[in-house]
């Protein structure tokens, strides 16, 4: 059973960089040919994709955040990272991981999620 | 990029009712749309992908339909569990992107 977590900070300053990571198990790293996804939830908001790492580590950002997001991943560690830079007020959300299949664009298994408040 | 429109955003049925909530894309996706429920507190689940496949453990009362723009999520005779948000994604190419949600409620 493949599972995901997500862990960071629970609050950040504004203006602040946000890391964000996300540990996948139960699959092994040199097999994890699967791609994935960050998606947050602001509270009381719909779902918003954020961005996605490909098996062969290509990456594709949501454009309205484009300039602020970067998606890494470790595959030795099995972890996909995120950061967000200049994190503001309207940025609180949680922030979940998902997790697709090879040359799939549908999330089968995603964290529990990580709710991050960004206050002074 | 892609724009995902539901419809309603949100409804009331009762037990028992049958359910369908709507999807449109701003391009043709072909059948590139899943469905997603999702519930307070705990991960989104995937439903369906490509528009009608059930995903392995969902209950034959949950169908999809549509291909090209429009599509439709169903549930047959809705059940205690099934109140929830659901939403739709189109993985027809990224950036991807998800609906507004539809939240069902209890009437």
């Amino acid at each position: 059973q493949v599972t995901l977590k997500e862990s960071g900070p629970v609050l950040v300053k504004p203006t602040e960089t946000l890391t964000l990571t996300c540990t996948v198990s139960g699959v092994s790293p040199s097999n994890a040919r699967m791609g994935v996804s960050w998606i947050r939830q602001p509270p009381g908001k719909a779902l918003e994709w954020l961005a996605h790492i490909f098996s062969n580590d290509e990456k594709s950002y949501t454009t309205s955040l484009k300039t602020r997001l970067t998606i890494s991943k470790d595959t030795s560690k099995s972890q996909v990272v995120l950061t967000m830079t200049n994190m503001d007020p309207v940025d609180t959300a949680t922030y979940y991981c998902a997790r697709t299949l090879p040359v799939q664009f549908w999330f089968v298994d995603w964290g529990q999620g990580a709710l991050v408040a960004v206050s002074s | 990029d892609i724009q995902m429109t539901q419809s309603p955003s949100s409804l009331s049925a009762s037990v028992g009712d049958r359910v369908t909530i709507t999807c449109r894309a701003s391009q043709s996706i072909n059948s590139y749309l899943n469905w997603y429920q999702h519930k307070p507190g705990k991960a989104p689940k995937l439903l369906i992908y490509v528009a009608s496949t059930l995903q392995s453990g969902v209950p034959s009362r949950f169908s999809g339909r549509g291909s090209g723009t429009d599509f439709t999520l169903t549930i047959s005779s809705l059940q205690p569990e099934d109140f929830a948000t659901y939403y739709c994604q189109q993985s027809y190419s990224p950036p991807l992107s998800f609906g507004g949600g539809t939240k069902v409620e209890i009437k």
